[in-house]
């Protein structure tokens, strides 16, 4: 069974930094990409940016690229999102999701919240 | 950058009635365009893949048609677990989503 663990709620400052984790199981991830996918309060689903569990090859969307860095540890199979200066307009809701080849999500992290507030 | 509009934004029907929820796209994305359910405090669900492939485990009910540019979701007859928000989402260049189309219990 194929299962995405997400690291758990966070509360930040604006301008602190931050790091979530999203761990794979059941499936090769370093054959497979990772993707994360933004939802911020009462809103709609935003595309973040994808990167391949095996070699690394990331990309962003135009509206998050510079925004956030999107890593992987193919070591302890987890994939991360993360930011060096939070801001007020980051509290949201995080998946990571896994597409089948770099098509259709059809697994999905259990959400991270984070919440940016002074 | 491929823009999905979702119509219409809510819709509210009783249980047994037929839903027709639209997603169109500002270019041809062929029939790569898959639908999701989103329940409250809860993630995604994938519903339907390739326009009209249903997920495993998604019930008869749910059906996707449409390519090019013009896609529909029909739910034939609303079970009370069908109210939700549904989100399209295109993946034939890269990934967007639409903005959802909220299902509600008239």
């Amino acid at each position: 069974e194929v299962q995405l663990v997400q690291s758990g709620a966070e509360v930040k400052k604006p301008g602190e930094s931050l790091k979530i984790s999203c761990k794979g199981s059941g499936y090769r991830f370093t054959s497979s990409w990772i993707g994360w996918v933004r939802q911020m309060p009462g809103k709609g689903l935003e595309w973040m940016g994808i990167i391949h569990g095996g070699d690394s090859d990331t990309k962003y969307s135009p509206s998050f690229q510079g925004q956030v860095t999107i890593s992987v540890d193919k070591s302890i199979s987890t994939a991360y999102l993360q930011w060096s200066s939070l801001k007020a307009s980051d509290t949201a809701i995080y998946y990571c999701a896994r597409p089948r080849g770099r098509d259709y999500f059809d697994d999905w992290g259990q959400g991270t919240l984070v919440t940016v507030s002074s | 950058e491929i823009v999905l509009t979702q119509s219409p934004g809510t819709l509210s029907l009783s249980p047994g009635e037929r839903a027709t929820l639209s997603c169109r796209a500002s270019q041809s994305i062929s029939s790569n365009l898959a639908w999701y359910q989103q329940k409250p405090g809860q993630a995604p669900r994938l519903l339907i893949y390739g326009a009209s492939t249903r997920a495993t485990g998604i019930p008869a009910r749910f059906s996707g048609s449409g390519s090019g540019t013009e896609f529909t979701l029909t739910i034939s007859s609303l079970q009370s677990e069908d109210f939700a928000v549904y989100f399209c989402h295109q993946y034939n260049n890269w990934h967007t989503f639409g903005l959802g189309t909220k299902l509600e219990i008239k």
